[in-house]
């Protein structure tokens, strides 16, 4: 089974600073077929269902802040908050998904807090 | 506006079954793969079972294969999820989720149904 690990799993960050948090999975989600890394970032708000923030690894879902990106490719991938606001506090999921046999697995969460 | 409204959740206890149910509005049905994602109390999010737009591929978590059964009605817009044998460790929000398919994500999910397995 295909195993995201997300780093680290909490992070205290000042308003206005930079927040990074990254993910780790055990095999590549690049798709040779269509050069896509099949690897999306969620928001999950206490009370609410997640949202989805990115998606291909780096494609922001429409009405997603630009504040909002993600990076990487194959195994390791990041997601960024430029400039961490109060709305922002959320534990953030990465998801990956896998073709044969059908899977979808989600990294453990960091829980995004203001320092 | 997406609508998914999940219900059918409860208190069951061990070996018992459920059976959730999602209504879906605001969007074509039958166009769409539907899924299940369940959270455990203060937990992370787990992948359960996923079903083709016309129910030819389906899958499931290693932790449900067996137990849990995905299924669709569209002509009712509705997603099913029937519990068999629940286990304590099936306790959890359950959350219907619709899939868009060219990227595999979840782009829209319902607010979830509470499943609870105790004696």
């Amino acid at each position: 089974d295909i195993v995201m690990t997300q780093s680290p799993d909490s992070l205290a960050v000042s308003l206005g600073e930079r927040a990074t948090i990254n993910c780790k999975s055990s095999q590549s989600v690049l798709y040779s077929s269509n050069n896509k890394n099949y690897l999306a970032w969620y928001q999950q708000k206490p009370g609410q269902p997640p949202k989805l923030l990115i998606y291909w690894a780096s494609t922001r879902e429409s009405g997603v802040p630009d504040r909002f990106s993600g990076s990487g490719s194959g195994t390791d991938f990041t997601l960024t908050i430029s400039s961490l606001q109060a709305e922002d506090v959320a534990v953030y999921y990465c998801q990956q998904y896998y073709s044969t046999p059908l899977m979808y697995t989600f990294g453990q969460g960091t829980k995004l807090e203001i320092k | 506006e997406v609508q998914l409204v999940e219900s059918g959740g409860g208190l069951v206890q061990p070996g018992r079954s459920l059976r959730l149910s999602c209504a879906a509005s605001g969007f074509t049905f039958d166009d769409y793969a539907m899924h299940w994602v369940r959270q455990a109390p203060g937990k992370g999010l787990e992948w359960v079972s996923g079903i083709s737009w016309n129910s030819g591929s389906i899958g499931y978590a290693d932790s449900v294969k067996g137990r849990f059964t995905i299924s669709r009605d569209n002509a009712k817009n509705s997603l099913y999820l029937q519990m068999n044998s629940l286990r304590a460790e099936d306790t959890a929000l359950y959350y219907c989720a619709k899939l868009e398919v060219g990227a595999h994500t979840f782009d829209y999910w319902g607010q979830g149904t509470l499943v609870t397995v105790s004696s």
